[in-house]
């Protein structure tokens, strides 16, 4: 397995524009969380999903992000419009089982929104 | 309010000592605690992962004890090397949803 695949890797983008984020899976996970990475904030946990389903969004900043997963496979994470704050690294990381197994994480994507 | 600290400054040491990073926490009641690595550029990387029932785990160079009572973990890495050189964090599961929540992380430098 390619391990967790992130796409793509660098994004800048104008204020107010969409940008979507991706996310492929290791195959046969089925934990996958989002997170975004500052100097300031360190790695934070937004958003993470069991079996497809969100189990706890409490981490989204607000209602610009939404995330999704269509399927088992694949994940996507979406702010519109953005603004320079969400300037930052996202990592997805996927696991095997929610519980005491270890994240695998993808390289991330590195936003800039000017 | 629940925290996971760990020490901001950078840890700078000369190689072959043993660096210990120091991992605490407050207001969580893990089951168990993970230590990543993470290289500049990079995602996190997995090292190992600590039982609140196991003490101390070993792997390699690598040892990790988790004191449920202090409600702190210690990382150490003996005979470091210059590629020992990264910053590591501590995660933990923050509830029964099992979230992995992670600290800010420690950078360590290890001198030739």
């Amino acid at each position: 397995d390619a391990g967790v695949i992130q796409s793509p890797r660098h994004e800048v983008t104008e204020m107010g524009q969409e940008v979507t984020l991706r996310c492929k899976l290791i195959s046969g996970h089925n934990s996958l969380f989002w997170y975004r990475q500052t100097m300031m904030r360190g790695l934070e946990l937004l958003i993470y999903f069991n079996n497809n389903v969100p189990i706890d969004d409490s981490g989204m900043p607000e209602d610009r992000f939404s995330a999704k997963m269509p399927n088992a496979s694949f994940s996507t994470l979406k702010i519109q419009p953005s603004e320079p704050r969400d300037s930052a690294v996202y990592f997805c990381a996927s696991s095997e089982q929610t519980g005491n197994t270890e994240a695998f994480f993808g390289q991330g994507t590195r936003l800039t929104v000017v | 309010s629940q925290k996971i600290e760990q020490n901001s400054e950078a840890l700078n040491i000369q190689e072959g000592k043993t660096a210990t990073l120091t991992c605490n926490y407050t207001n969580y009641s893990p089951a168990y605690l993970q230590w990543y690595r993470q290289d500049p550029g990079r995602g996190p990387v997995f090292l190992l992962l600590i039982r609140e029932n196991e003490k101390e785990k070993r792997k390699e160079r690598l040892k990790v004890t988790f004191d449920t009572t202090l409600k702190q973990s210690l990382f150490h890495i003996t005979a470091s090397q210059p590629a020992d050189s990264a910053t590591y964090l501590c995660a933990l599961a923050a509830d029964s949803s099992y979230k992995l929540i992670f600290g800010s992380g420690t950078r360590l430098l290890v001198r030739p």
